[in-house]
């Protein structure tokens, strides 16, 4: 099936420490985002990337990091310099090609998410 | 401007009722424009999108409703079920350029 994962589900974090959540995709598709969602809170973009090798800065980037090696994968680093991690993560991924009927180009296919918690 | 304004920010409605959802737009950039369906602790899904070159998109029990002139658009469930319970948002995107969402409608469809 194709489709994106996400894992863990869960993250539970002490301050002061980094973590990594990760994101595959196995869809093919050359965009992938990271958003966070806060509850009761609509999506708010930390970082995306339109091909491999490269990545944009979205709204709320300060204290995240990212990379794109591989197509398929977009991990997610929170650093301890983000103040207030605790929060929804959801990673998504789009297909914005010229080959692909324009119909399919910018619908995001989200995943489960991981639910981050600072301890 | 980039903001997609949805209102309201929360709805409840009877069973086999109608729900109705608005958005609103800045941009006159904008080429696509879907709705999102999300339940609690998971991701959001594609409910159904729409292109401006149309002025209304019908699938099953979710119409959206598009005015370009207005810069609006909104989103009917008819009949709608306890199942319908859920998170949506309304977004507003163009090729090569990153998605705008609102800020989310959380709706409740009471048996």
């Amino acid at each position: 099936d194709g489709g994106i994962t996400q894992s863990p589900k869960y993250l539970f974090r002490k301050e002061g420490q980094n973590v990594t959540l990760s994101c595959e995709q196995n869809l093919n598709h050359d965009a992938m985002y990271w958003y966070r969602q806060d509850p009761g809170q609509g999506l708010r973009l930390i970082y995306y990337s339109q091909i491999v090798n490269d990545f944009q800065k979205g709204d709320i980037a300060e204290g995240y990091s990212v990379s794109r090696e591989k197509k398929e994968s977009f991990p997610l680093t929170v650093t301890s310099a983000q103040k207030n991690p605790t929060a929804f993560y959801l990673c998504a991924s789009s297909r914005p090609g010229t080959m692909v009927p324009k119909r399919d180009t910018d619908t995001q296919y989200f995943g489960p998410g991981t639910r981050l918690t600072v301890l | 401007q980039q903001q997609v304004k949805q209102s309201p920010q929360s709805l409840i409605v009877q069973k086999g009722g109608i729900s109705i959802i608005n958005c609103a737009y800045e941009n006159t950039a904008f080429d696509y424009f879907p709705w999102y369906q999300q339940f609690p602790g998971k991701g959001p899904a594609l409910l159904i999108a729409i292109r401006p070159d149309v002025s209304e998109k019908k699938e099953g029990r979710f119409t959206i409703s598009f005015n370009k002139s207005a810069k609006q658009f909104s989103l009917h469930i008819m009949d709608s079920q306890p199942g319908d319970s859920a998170t949506y948002f309304c977004a507003a995107s163009r090729r090569g350029f990153k998605t705008i969402f609102g800020a989310g409608t959380r709706l409740f469809v009471k048996a």
